[in-house]
């Protein structure tokens, strides 16, 4: 029963660096998004995905890309890492078919991200 | 803009206290998530409100939604130290072209239960 899966759990980029947060789910579910949560913030959206091979921009999608080649699988790209990209990641999925009415989003383990 | 606001951002309790928390949110929808995130974690899903008027209780929280008023509320009753933690609302953007998922945030309630 894994559920959203998140590698790596830490990761420490210095300036100009580049890296992919990995994330998967195995529920089948078509949505996918990425936040970012700063520290004394709530989540924000980076970018998201309603299925294989469309993704869109969110709230602060600069600095970022996405792919979404297979349901399962949704990364998240840094190009040239900054040090106001530190922040936890979260990656989540939902489904596109209500259970009771509910669509809910369900959350990876976060990824702590630190930029020096 | 869409926003989500909750008050207070920060509250320390004592056990056994009664406290309330809000969320104000100015987006039309009509479904209101709180989360419950401890330190290092990510947020565990504890009620979905999905119309005006509703109520959903489980142990010692309980959460309304009033549409109209655009306001949430998460009752604490007889707070207890395992509810320290960071509690958030959400609503989603579905009716502004967003999925389900697709949520915005407000900035948390960091609740401390002291004994």
């Amino acid at each position: 029963n894994a559920g959203v899966t998140q590698t790596p759990k830490f990761r420490i980029l210095k300036i100009g660096q580049s890296m992919t947060l990995q994330c998967a789910q195995d529920m089948n579910h078509n949505y996918m998004y990425w936040y970012r949560q700063d520290p004394g913030m709530g989540l924000k959206l980076i970018y998201y995905s309603v299925g294989a091979g469309i993704t869109d921009k969110g709230e602060v999608p600069n600095g970022y890309n996405v792919s979404r080649s297979t349901t399962e699988d949704f990364p998240l790209r840094l190009e040239l890492a900054a040090p106001s990209q530190t922040s936890v990641y979260f990656c989540a999925s939902s489904s596109d078919t209500p259970v009771g009415q509910v669509f809910e989003a369900f959350f990876g383990q976060g990824t702590r991200l630190t930029v020096v | 803009e869409l926003k989500v606001e909750q008050n207070p951002l920060f509250l320390s309790m004592q056990e056994g206290k009664n406290y309330t928390i809000y969320c104000n949110y100015s987006t039309t929808s009509d479904r209101l998530y709180w989360y419950r995130q401890d330190p290092g974690k990510s947020l565990e899903s504890l009620f979905v409100l999905l119309s005006n008027g509703a109520v959903k209780q489980e142990g010692r929280l309980m959460a309304s939604l009033d549409t109209k008023a655009r306001l949430s509320t998460l009752h604490i009753t007889a707070a207890v130290h395992d509810l320290s933690a960071t509690y958030f609302c959400a609503v989603d953007r579905l009716n502004y072209g967003g999925s389900q998922g697709n949520l915005i945030f407000g900035k948390g309630t960091k609740l401390s239960v002291k004994p």
